[in-house]
């Protein structure tokens, strides 16, 4: 069955450092990987969308890569600010219709 | 314009009791998810609709639970019988487009706790 992994543990960087999350996936690469911003008590938010062909992808201080040779996601915050501390989900299709969601990798930016 | 709204944002219930979770999406989005987000976990897929029709309901995790979608919009959760297992956070989420709907809008969710 297709899954999607992302590092449970949170991570904690300092302000103004690049973050980079991780998101492994099995089985098949998808079209597309989608990442989701979390915060506590609040619903995911989308915040980028790479394509299979595509090697990586930027909006502002954000950049995605895909690889599928590793069958890995990465995403990057660049000099990251305490209000990036959020938890990060990565997601795929699976089948048709069905979306499967890592369990995110909380990150703390501090000041 | 308005985001994709959920209600009640909070719920308590009794085991036993049967619970109805209402989610109104985006006008014109015709893709509808329900997820479950246990404490700690991920997105668990429950139900997919397009349009009224509901084309995947693998997720589900048991008969006690179903989900209708009427006028493609307002879509409800019922919840019957309910287990102190399905304590969680329900999130909806809509998309404008039917197949391979890429960007999804979430909702706050609602949280349910059965005692």
């Amino acid at each position: 069955s297709q899954k999607i992994e992302q590092n449970s543990e949170a991570l904690n960087i300092q302000e103004g450092k690049t973050a980079t999350l991780t998101c492994n996936y099995t089985n098949y690469s998808p079209a597309y990987l989608q990442w989701y911003r979390q915060d506590p008590g609040r619903g995911p938010v989308f915040l980028l969308l790479i394509r299979e062909n595509e090697k990586e992808k930027r909006k502002e201080r954000l950049k995605v890569t895909f690889d599928t040779t590793l069958k890995q996601s990465l995403f990057h915050i660049t000099a990251s600010q305490p209000a990036d501390s959020a938890t990060y989900l990565c997601a795929r299709r699976s089948g048709t219709y069905k979306y499967i969601f890592g369990t995110g990798t909380r990150l703390k930016v501090l000041a | 314009g308005a985001g994709v709204s959920q209600s009640p944002s909070n719920k308590v219930t009794e085991k036993g009791k049967d619970v109805e979770l209402r989610c109104d999406p985006i006008s014109g989005h015709t893709a509808l998810y329900w997820y479950r987000q246990r404490l700690g976990q991920g997105l668990e897929f429950l139900i997919y609709f397009q349009g009224n029709s509901a084309p995947d309901k693998s997720g589900l995790p048991s008969d006690r639970f179903s989900a209708e979608r009427t006028g493609e919009s307002v879509s409800t959760l019922t919840i019957q019988r309910t287990q102190q297992e399905d304590s969680a956070v329900y999130l909806c989420a809509s998309s404008p487009y039917t197949y391979g709907g890429e960007t999804q809008y979430f909702g706050p969710g609602t949280r349910l706790l059965v005692l």
